[in-house]
Order: C-alpha cells, then sequence, then structure tokens
C-alpha cells in the first residue's frame, strides 16, 4: 500500500497570504489528522476529520481550517499568514474511529517571509 | 502545553550500546505511543502500548509503562547508526478532546 502522501512538500509565502495543504491517506483509512510541529512549540495537534466531518479540534485560531472529502482526502487552509506560521505540517492517516497507530506523511514545510 | 515530557532532551551513544529514553506525562491515558522522526521529516510509528499493560517488545525496542507514576520509557538494545533520529513519546488521553499529545523529544545521536 502507498503511504500518506502530502502536498506540495515545500512552500514559501509572504504574510497575509493564504496557503492550502493536501494530504492523502493510506487506502482505507478514514481519519486524518493534522499536526504542526514548530522548534519552539513541538508536535501540536490542529485537527482530526474523520468521515468528512471535524471530530477533534486543538486549540489554534479560526486562521487555521480544514476539510474531508468523500474520499478521505484532506486539506489544510491557513488564511491571512504570520511569521509564527512557518513549521512543518505533518498529516497522520488511521484506520477506523481511533486516534491509534497514525502513519505520517512527510510533512510540508511551509516557510512565511 | 505538553502532555509528554521527554527525558532526557539529547543523548550521545556509541553504536552497539543500548540507549533508554524517558517519556512523563500528566493527566490520564488511553494508551502510549512512541514515534521516531529523522531529520525533520514525517513520523514513524515504533510502539503502542496501552494503559493496561506494563511492558511491551517489538525487535530491538522495549517499551514500559507505569501508570501509577505517569512515566514510560523506552529501550533500544543494540544501537545502530541507522536508529539516530529524534524519539518522541504521545499520549492519547482518555478524558476530555480525543487527540494525541506529543512530547518535545529526544534527539538521539549514535556514534559509530
Amino acid at each position: 500500500k502507498a503511504g500518506v502522501t502530502q502536498t506540495p512538500r515545500y512552500l514559501i509565502k509572504t504574510r497575509g497570504q493564504q496557503v492550502t495543504l493536501s494530504c492523502s491517506p493510506i487506502s482505507g483509512h478514514r481519519s486524518v489528522s493534522w499536526y504542526q510541529q514548530t522548534p519552539g512549540q513541538g508536535l501540536q495537534f490542529l485537527f482530526e476529520y474523520f468521515s468528512e466531518t471535524q471530530r477533534n479540534k486543538g486549540n489554534f485560531p479560526g486562521r487555521f481550517s480544514g476539510r474531508q472529502f468523500s474520499n478521505s482526502r484532506s486539506e489544510m487552509n491557513v488564511s491571512t499568514l504570520e511569521l509564527g506560521d512557518s513549521a512543518l505540517y505533518l498529516c497522520a492517516s488511521s484506520l477506523g474511529d481511533s486516534l491509534e497507530t497514525q502513519y505520517f506523511g512527510p510533512g510540508t514545510r511551509l516557510l512565511v517571509l | 502545553s505538553q502532555q509528554g515530557e521527554e527525558d532526557p532532551q539529547a543523548l550521545s551513544i556509541q553504536e552497539g550500546e543500548n540507549a533508554t529514553m524517558n517519556c512523563s506525562y500528566k493527566t490520564s491515558i488511553n494508551n502510549l505511543q512512541w514515534y521516531r522522526q529523522n531529520s525533520g521529516r514525517g513520523l514513524v510509528h515504533l510502539i503502542l502500548i496501552r494503559s493496561n499493560e506494563r511492558e511491551k517488545h517489538s525487535g530491538r525496542l522495549r517499551v514500559t509503562l507505569d501508570t501509577s507514576k505517569k512515566s514510560s520509557s523506552l529501550l533500544i538494545t543494540a544501537s545502530r547508526a541507522a536508529d539516530t533520529a529524534s524519539y518522541f513519546c504521545a499520549t492519547r488521553t482518555r478524558r476530555g478532546a480525543q487527540k494525541l499529545v506529543f512530547g518535545q523529544g529526544t534527539r538521539l545521536t549514535i556514534n559509530p
């Protein structure tokens, strides 16, 4: 089976712009979670989608949003980018309705200038 | 805030030696998982231990869990250069929002 894929792998944006990141989960996985990783804050949970519904949400501002499509692919959007949004954004997929054994993609590295 | 806190933050050992990393957490958990990350890439799932388990093995990995002390340890035996990576513990809480909460990680360096 193919692993979790994320596109694009690298992205450079300027403050105030918006960005959309994409994640394709492992075939058959219905849960997709997003995480932000920065040197200062470490790995932080953004949100989780299951069957096209946001099921869990972390403590991030409303500028961070996401959605999941019927084929379980997920997108994450960040509007009005700030310098502090520069990070590695990781997507993870898992089976069923739990957060156990999440399989991570390679990540999208976002740099905001 | 981070649920898990790894100790030490960095560890450097010689190839062939054993490496032990510890993780402490604050609230009740459903399970605890260990992940490895190489040079800012994606995380690789290593092992999951449930709250009612005390020890688990997978190849050269041994994980223990002490729920009374809210702590876990990851032992890598007979280390190899390829084990050089950052290791994270992550907890799934029993109450509240069901999300995976990661610690800050231990940076492990295996010297040849």
